[in-house]
């Protein structure tokens, strides 16, 4: 099991670009979630979902969209990228008894 | 509200010597809590987790961290530590029920030393 897979694994953007962020999982979980990590700091949730087709925002959505047409997929959008949106962002997943799974991150750069 | 503080930004110890990462947590519920490694470069790797069963909880690779809730805290330690434990650590409560939000501390950089 591949587990938890995130594309790229290195991204620079230009600002005003738009770029997708893909995530899949093969676990068959239904949680899903999207987080940025900004250097010397703890996780914060971007959106998440519940399951196909149920999608919710976190504590930082502005600027992204997300969408979820299968279990396994949950990509990340980013329109109109800012530098502000420099970061690493790590997807997972949540098992029955509330543990995260987090793939290994994508680093972006907007300049 | 709920938070979560870890006390030390950095430690620093000795290959061999025990390892103390702090952390307090403020919740109004009943919290499932977590300790995360992250090495360089690298994705999160749960360590350990508490969720109202035993208050001592063993993890993997040493480490083990114990709940009191009446310091509301969950230390994490390990008896003696080795150049690979060298990472940055994270706490984090869980909220259970609804979307499970999981609240991150700011994490400690845990350096080893020969």
């Amino acid at each position: 099991n591949a587990g938890v897979t995130q594309t790229p694994k290195f991204r620079i953007l230009k600002i005003g670009q738009s770029m997708t962020l893909q995530c899949a999982q093969d676990m068959n979980h239904n949680y899903m979630y999207w987080y940025r990590q900004d250097p010397g700091m703890g996780l914060k949730l971007i959106y998440y979902s519940v399951g196909a087709g149920i999608t919710d925002k976190g504590e930082v959505p502005n600027g992204y969209n997300v969408s979820r047409s299968t279990t396994e997929d949950f990509p990340l959008r980013l329109e109109l990228a800012a530098p502000s949106q420099t970061s690493v962002y790590f997807c997972a997943t949540r098992d029955s008894t509330y543990e995260q799974y987090f793939g290994p991150g994508t680093r972006l750069t907007v300049t | 509200a709920q938070s979560v503080t870890q006390l030390d930004s950095h430690v620093s110890v000795s290959e061999g010597t025990p390892v103390l990462l702090r952390c307090n947590y403020s919740s109004s519920y009943s919290p499932s809590l977590f300790w995360y490694v992250q090495h360089p470069n690298k994705g999160l790797q749960l360590l350990l987790k508490y969720t109202s069963a035993a208050t001592l909880v063993k993890g993997i690779n040493g480490f083990e961290a114990e709940f009191k809730k009446s310091e509301t805290s969950f230390h994490l330690t390990k008896p003696s530590a080795h150049m690979s434990d060298a990472a940055e650590y994270f706490c984090v409560v869980s909220l259970s029920g609804g979307y499970n939000k999981l609240i991150f501390g700011a994490g400690t950089r845990l350096a080893v030393h020969p």
